[in-house]
């Protein structure tokens, strides 16, 4: 089955400063990578994604980059404010499959922004 | 907010009781995954739940068992309460076809086993 490796656990940096968060996946039949942010009391919330037949996704302030040779993916956050401290969460899934054999999740990065 | 609701918030159960817990999908979607997250840990996939069957399911046994109902709503069965099943318990929606894994998820049941 598919595995996700995630890194690092705990990231802390200054408001204002960039923060980057990186993943990497086993199966090759993964075509379906998306990011969740998960806040104290919550459930994840999708904050982007990003399928196979694309490099690179932005949306304002995220930005997510896969490399499918390599296996791995990337979750970019510019210009850091205080609401971005959350738990983010990689994840990958096969779309194509028939069934349904769920995401895969990585084990989370605690992402701390000091003001 | 998902729209995904589910209930109750949180349980207490003591170990070999069986428990159930219940989820609302978001308007439009017929499609339910449960996950079990542990503390400190990224949501592990049990089932999904497509046209009232299950559609997949991860590494879990057979005392972890669903439901679905006619307006997509979900139930999740425990049964024979272990303390390693204590964990939050996410419900996510989706919808069937070429998006069935953007899944939008509840805030969860947290489910402690004494």
């Amino acid at each position: 089955g598919e595995n996700v490796e995630q890194h690092p656990s705990t990231l802390s940096v200054q408001e204002g400063d960039s923060a980057v968060i990186k993943c990497t996946y086993s199966d090759s039949a993964s075509n379906y990578f998306p990011w969740y942010k998960q806040e104290l009391g919550k459930g994840p919330q999708l904050i982007i994604d990003i399928r196979s037949n694309v490099g690179e996704k932005k949306d304002q302030r995220i930005a997510v980059t896969l490399n499918k040779t390599a296996k791995h993916f990337s979750l970019h956050i510019t210009e850091t404010q205080p609401e971005d401290s959350a738990v983010y969460f990689c994840a990958a899934s096969n779309e194509s499959g028939g069934g349904a054999d769920g995401l895969t999740f990585g084990k989370g990065t605690h992402l701390i922004i000091q003001p | 907010e998902t729209g995904v609701t589910q209930s109750p918030t949180h349980l207490i159960k003591t170990r070999g009781q069986q428990v159930t817990l219940r989820c609302s999908s978001q308007s439009g979607h017929n499609t339910v995954s449960w996950y079990q997250q542990a503390l400190g840990q990224g949501p592990q996939f049990i089932f999904q739940y497509y046209r009232e069957e299950e559609n997949g399911r991860g590494n879990f046994p057979p005392r972890f068992s669903g439901l679905q109902f006619p307006n997509y709503s979900s139930e999740l069965n425990v049964n024979a309460l272990e303390l390693d099943d204590s964990a939050l318990y996410l419900c996510a929606s989706s919808l069937a076809g070429l998006a069935k894994n953007i899944q939008y998820f509840g805030a969860g049941t947290r489910l402690s086993v004494l």
